[in-house]
This record gives C-alpha cells, structure tokens and sequence, in this order.
C-alpha cells in the first residue's frame, strides 16, 4: 500500500524556521516532492528530492533520507505569506506508463506575528 | 515551470446540468493529466488518471458516467460533471504531467464548482 504520514497543523512566529516533517511508506520510490497551497488555489511545486541529502533553494529547504523513508521542509525567517498547507507526495515507480503521485494529507501552517 | 489552464476558474450550475472544465497545458506535452477533487480544508483526492487518446482510469468509489473525462491531444483534458449535484460542488484541480524522469505534475489554478 501507499502511506504518507505529516503533521495536520503546525504554527509558528514570523522570522522563525520551522521543520515539517514527512514520512512515506510505498511500493516504490521515484523521487518526492514538496507543494505549497493558499487556500482556494492549487499546489505549487517548491522542491524535489530523489537522492539523499539537502536541497537548498533560497528560504527552503528540503531533505531525504531514503534508507528511513523520511523527508523535512525547512522553511527560514518565516513570512506571514508562508502560511499555507505544504503537501508531501511521492512519485511510485512506475509499473508502466506515468502514475500520479502519492500525496499525503498536507500540514496547515499558520505564521503569527 | 511549465504552465496548465484551467477553466471556466469559477462556475455556478443548478442541480441536476452538466458542467464541463477544461485542462489545458500551455507550454509542454502533456502526455497523462490527473483530475482531482479537493473539499475544503481536505486533502487532495486523485479522480482519475487519463492518457491521450484512450479511456481514463478512475479511483475506486468515482463513477465513471457521472464525471466524464476526454483527453483528445496531447495538451487538453476535459471533465464533464453530468446531472451535477449540490454533494459535487467542490474545488477541482487538473495536473499535467511530461514525460521527464522527473515525473513532477504541474497543477492548473483549479475550478471552483458550486451546484445550486
């Protein structure tokens, strides 16, 4: 089966880092991302991971630990705009052609003041 | 990033009409498209996959007669809610996907559905 598990809610206050953390249990494994969503909007791309390590991208950043199925969103001097829900997903090895990937439920982070 | 469309953004139908929303990507081949729902401050729930020039493949408890999907090339996908009802209205997302090792999906802005 497919799994993958984040925190629900999480606050924090403005100018702080905040780590959302992820873990996924799946058939197989071709790399994992991370989305943003305002309310009312769709998902945007904000990262992707597929071999172990850090990725860095200015504010963000993103980990992988394959061996443990466990992934972290790293979000620094935290802005009011970042509040958003952040999406998990996972992209299964593809048995044959494209599949969707394994999104998880996301985790709502309200940045206060 | 590579851009999906989406429309109409908005619409209002009375119960028991059919609504069409539209999938397109702009910029790239868009060789399978995902349709989802989303209620509010819910997970996204994958409807169904489509690939370009055959049937979609729906998730478990969808109904295929009710939400018709048709990929007819290679940058649009369209869904049709037919006999809507007010338990349809809902946030409904389309995302494209190419066919880089990547496999990342693109998502279009979403269509808002409210059925009266």
């Amino acid at each position: 089966g497919q799994n993958i598990d984040q925190p629900t809610e999480m606050t924090a206050t403005e100018g702080a880092i905040v780590q959302i953390n992820c873990t996924y249990q799946t058939s197989g494994f071709n790399g994992l991302f991370w989305y943003q969503q305002h309310a009312g909007e769709a998902p945007t791309f904000l990262s992707y991971n597929v071999l172990d390590g850090l990725e860095e991208k200015g504010r963000f950043s993103s980990f992988l630990s394959r061996s443990k199925g466990y992934s972290y969103l790293l979000l620094k001097e935290l802005q009011m705009k970042d509040s958003a829900s952040y999406l998990c997903a996972v992209s299964p090895t593809p048995e044959s052609g494209n599949t969707p990937l394994v999104f998880g439920k996301g985790t709502r982070l309200s940045v206060i003041a | 990033g590579a851009v999906v469309s989406q429309h109409p953004s908005r619409v209002i139908c009375k119960s028991g009409t059919s609504v069409k929303i539209e999938c397109r990507s702009l910029d790239f081949q868009a060789t399978t498209m995902f349709w989802y729902r989303q209620f509010p401050k819910q997970s996204l729930m994958l409807m169904a996959t489509s690939n370009e020039g055959s049937k979609a493949t729906y998730e478990q408890g969808v109904e295929k007669d009710k939400f018709l999907i048709n990929h007819a090339s290679l940058t649009l996908s369209t869904l049709t809610v037919t006999s809507a009802h007010p338990e349809d209205s809902s946030f409904y997302i389309c995302s494209g996907q190419g066919t880089g090792l990547m496999h990342e999906q693109y998502f279009g802005p979403g269509t808002r559905l409210t059925v009266t």
